[in-house]
């Protein structure tokens, strides 16, 4: 069953923190994985594209990584600021058909 | 660039009333989607339109929900009657085209439906 699990539920930091947050899926055959961020009460917007052949990718303050063999991502937030604060959803989808398998999220909380 | 536009932005209605939300994607985009994001989960897609042609509605309750999206553009997804477990946030998206997830899906900001 394809399936997209994300770790911590939630996370709390203080600003100028670094953190990072976890993605581990199921979904085969593998085509991309998307990292997005969604402030509260917009919807998503995306951050990065990631897939098979790619190791790292960054944006801006966010970098995220993939595994392929193991089947997990992380997102590697450097020197967070208060306007990080939001929920971080991965979107892993899968190849010859229009799968895309979210998860539930992690819900990050930047404190001053 | 105009993005994808929702109306309304909230809603709150009786249970088995009825209900319905607008979506009106960004130019060009051929591919629509709706979801369903109920609180504290990640988004669950429940139709995916190309132009004015359903590619998925396999996650749609369709005794209850029904959605269209005439000439390929506007779409509408409507509820009759809701239940108390429809409480959640509609999302819609748009991309240029489907891939397979690699044309980026852009959101609109939600309407947010309440059911007491």
């Amino acid at each position: 069953k394809n399936q997209v699990e994300q770790s911590p539920q939630s996370l709390i930091i203080l600003e100028g923190k670094n953190c990072t947050l976890q993605c581990n899926y199921t979904v085969s055959p593998f085509s991309n994985l998307r990292w997005y961020k969604q402030d509260t009460g917009r919807g998503p917007v995306s951050l990065t594209i990631m897939t098979f052949s790619e190791n790292t990718k960054s944006n801006g303050r966010y970098t995220a990584t993939l595994d392929a063999d193991t089947k997990q991502s992380s997102l590697h937030i450097t020197a967070s600021q208060l306007s990080d604060s939001a929920s971080y959803i991965c979107v892993v989808s899968a190849w010859n058909n229009n799968d895309m398998r979210f998860g539930a999220g992690t819900r990050l909380t930047v404190k001053p | 660039e105009a993005g994808v536009a929702q109306s309304p932005r909230y809603k709150i209605i009786e249970k088995r009333q009825s209900v319905a939300f607008w979506c009106n994607p960004i130019s060009g985009h051929a591919t629509l989607y709706w979801y369903q994001q109920i609180l504290g989960q990640g988004p669950k897609l429940l139709i995916q339109f190309q132009n004015n042609g359903v590619v998925d509605d396999s996650q749609l309750p369709k005794d209850r929900f029904s959605a269209e999206r005439l000439k390929g553009v506007d779409s509408t997804l409507k509820i009759q009657p809701a239940k108390l477990e429809d409480s959640a946030v509609y999302l819609c998206a748009s991309s240029l085209g489907l891939a397979g997830g690699f044309y980026e899906q852009y959101f609109g900001p939600g309407t947010r439906l309440t059911v007491t």
